[in-house]
């Protein structure tokens, strides 16, 4: 059973479009991370939220976290080619030891010209 | 300044071969991971110290042997490796191991290949 599931797994858009991606749970988390990764590369951290309904924004990208911190959003604003990677997010259910970093298994985003 | 830097950047090995990959970070961070990177997987964890002390070990086969010689660094010794162990290799480190809130940040990654 995957502890941290997102939506969608890939994701194909054009230059300019507005885009939503998804990171869902049924366990309560007591923070959430958002990293991206290009191939071969480590995550880079983008935003981490720690406060149920927490909006945070970075340029373009708005993050959101859920009331009951379960789930996660990330939308970008008119997304562009430099958008393109993979979105992963990760987070340490309440309760558990933090070496229990959980991921997603994230969501591709090609972002064409 | 938010930096894990990991070198080499790119191994190739011989399942006979010795090999080392290096990860250093400034940060003061005390805990440090090893994380294992599939192609289209998510990380996997492996390893963690905790004050240079290991903490987690994730039923990780012995011819992967850590070792954290002080607070900023931390290897992976590689010895009598498979082909299947090919993959991205990913340190990380946050702040301290305990804090759920915690941030963990990575560095870029050592590609291993093993012929």
């Amino acid at each position: 059973t995957q502890l941290l599931e997102q939506s969608p797994q890939f994701l194909s858009i054009q230059e300019g479009e507005n885009l939503t991606v998804y990171c869902n749970s049924s366990s309560v988390f007591s923070s959430l991370q958002w990293y991206r990764q290009e191939p071969g590369e480590g995550p880079v951290l983008l935003v981490t939220v720690v406060t149920g309904g927490e909006v945070k924004k970075l340029k373009r990208l708005t993050f959101q976290f859920g009331d009951a911190r379960k789930d996660s959003s990330l939308h970008i604003t008119a997304a562009q080619t430099g958008d393109t990677g993979l979105y992963l997010c990760a987070g340490v259910p309440l309760g558990a030891g933090s070496y229990q970093l959980t991921f997603g298994k994230g969501t591709k985003l090609s972002v064409i010209p | 300044d938010t930096e894990v830097t990991q070198t080499p950047k790119h191994l190739v090995m011989g399942m006979t071969n010795k090999k080392s990959l290096k990860c250093e970070q400034h940060m003061g961070h005390r805990a440090m991971y090893w994380y294992k990177q599939k192609a289209k997987k998510p990380p996997e964890l492996m390893f963690v110290y905790s004050y240079e002390k290991l903490s987690i070990n994730e039923s990780v086969p012995s011819r992967f042997s850590p070792e954290c010689p002080n607070s900023s660094l931390l290897n992976l010794h590689l010895h009598a490796l498979q082909p299947e162990d090919s993959a991205l290799y990913l340190c990380a480190s946050s702040r301290t191991a305990l804090a759920t809130r915690n941030t963990i940040y990575f560095g870029e990654g050592s590609w291993l290949t093993v012929v």
